[in-house]
C-alpha cells in the first residue's frame, strides 16, 4: 500500500498562473482534506470532502477549489496563484479519527 | 469555529529530562485530541491521541492528558532521546466531519 501520495512534489508558477494538485489514497478512506502549512501558523484546513462528490469549505478556502470524483482521488486547484499562496500543501484521509498525511506539495509562487 | 493555542512555540530540553507541551481549545464540542509530530522535510505522523470521555493516556514514553472542564490538554514526553526532536503539533476535533484544528506547533530540541 503506497498510503497517500501527492503530486507534484516541488512547483514553481508565476502570479496568475493555474495549476492542480493531486492527492490520491489507496486505503478507502472516506474523508479526505488539504491543508496548507507556513512556518509558524501550523496547518489550516483549507477544503475537506466527507465522501466521493462532496466537498465543504475549511478554514481558509479563498482562491482554491476542489474536487472529488472518484473516492480515491482529491484535487486542488488554484485557478490565479497569488504570492500568499506560496506555501507547503499536505493532503490526508482518514476512516476513523486518525488523519493520514501525504508527503507534502512545496509550491512557490513568484 | 474552533481555536486552539499551544504552547511554547520553542523548547530545548536536555536528554533525558521530560518535555511537556500545552494546548488549549475553544470550542466545548471537541471530543478528539492528537498529537502529530513532524520532521524537519517529512510528514506529521499520528504519536497519541485521546477522546474526551478519558483524562489520560500513555503509550510508553509519552503521555497526553485531558482537563474537558479547564479546555485543555498537554503532551507529556519522558525519559527524552535526540530522535525526539522536532515540530509537535496538537489539534481538536468538533465536527462530524472530523476535521482538525491545528495548534502553531512546538519545536522541540532534544539536547545530547
Amino acid at each position: 500500500n503506497a498510503g497517500v501520495t501527492q503530486t507534484p512534489k516541488f512547483r514553481v508558477l508565476k502570479t496568475g498562473q493555474s495549476m492542480t494538485l493531486l492527492c490520491a489514497q489507496d486505503m478507502n478512506h472516506e474523508y479526505m482534506y488539504w491543508y496548507r502549512q507556513d512556518p509558524g501558523m501550523g496547518l489550516r484546513l483549507i477544503h475537506y470532502s466527507v465522501g466521493e462528490g462532496t466537498t465543504a469549505k475549511g478554514e481558509v478556502p479563498d482562491g482554491y477549489n476542489v474536487s472529488r470524483l472518484k473516492k480515491q482521488n482529491f484535487l486542488l486547484g488554484l485557478e490565479s496563484a497569488a504570492p500568499s499562496q506560496t506555501s507547503v500543501y499536505f493532503c490526508a484521509s482518514s476512516h476513523l479519527r486518525e488523519q493520514f498525511f501525504g508527503p507534502g506539495t512545496r509550491l512557490t509562487v513568484l | 469555529g474552533e481555536n486552539v493555542e499551544q504552547h511554547p512555540s520553542t523548547l530545548s530540553v536536555q536528554e533525558g529530562d521530560s518535555a511537556v507541551i500545552k494546548c488549549t481549545y475553544s470550542d466545548s464540542a471537541s471530543n478528539y485530541f492528537p498529537w502529530y509530530k513532524q520532521e524537519l522535510g517529512k510528514r506529521p505522523q499520528l504519536i497519541i491521541d485521546i477522546r474526551s470521555n478519558v483524562g489520560e493516556k500513555k503509550d510508553q514514553r509519552i503521555a497526553v492528558t485531558l482537563n474537558k472542564t479547564a479546555k485543555h490538554f498537554s503532551l507529556h514526553i519522558t525519559e527524552t532521546q535526540p530522535e525526539d526532536s522536532a515540530v509537535y503539533f496538537c489539534a481538536a476535533s468538533p465536527g462530524s466531519a472530523r476535521q482538525l484544528t491545528f495548534g502553531s506547533g512546538t519545536q522541540l530540541t532534544v539536547l545530547p
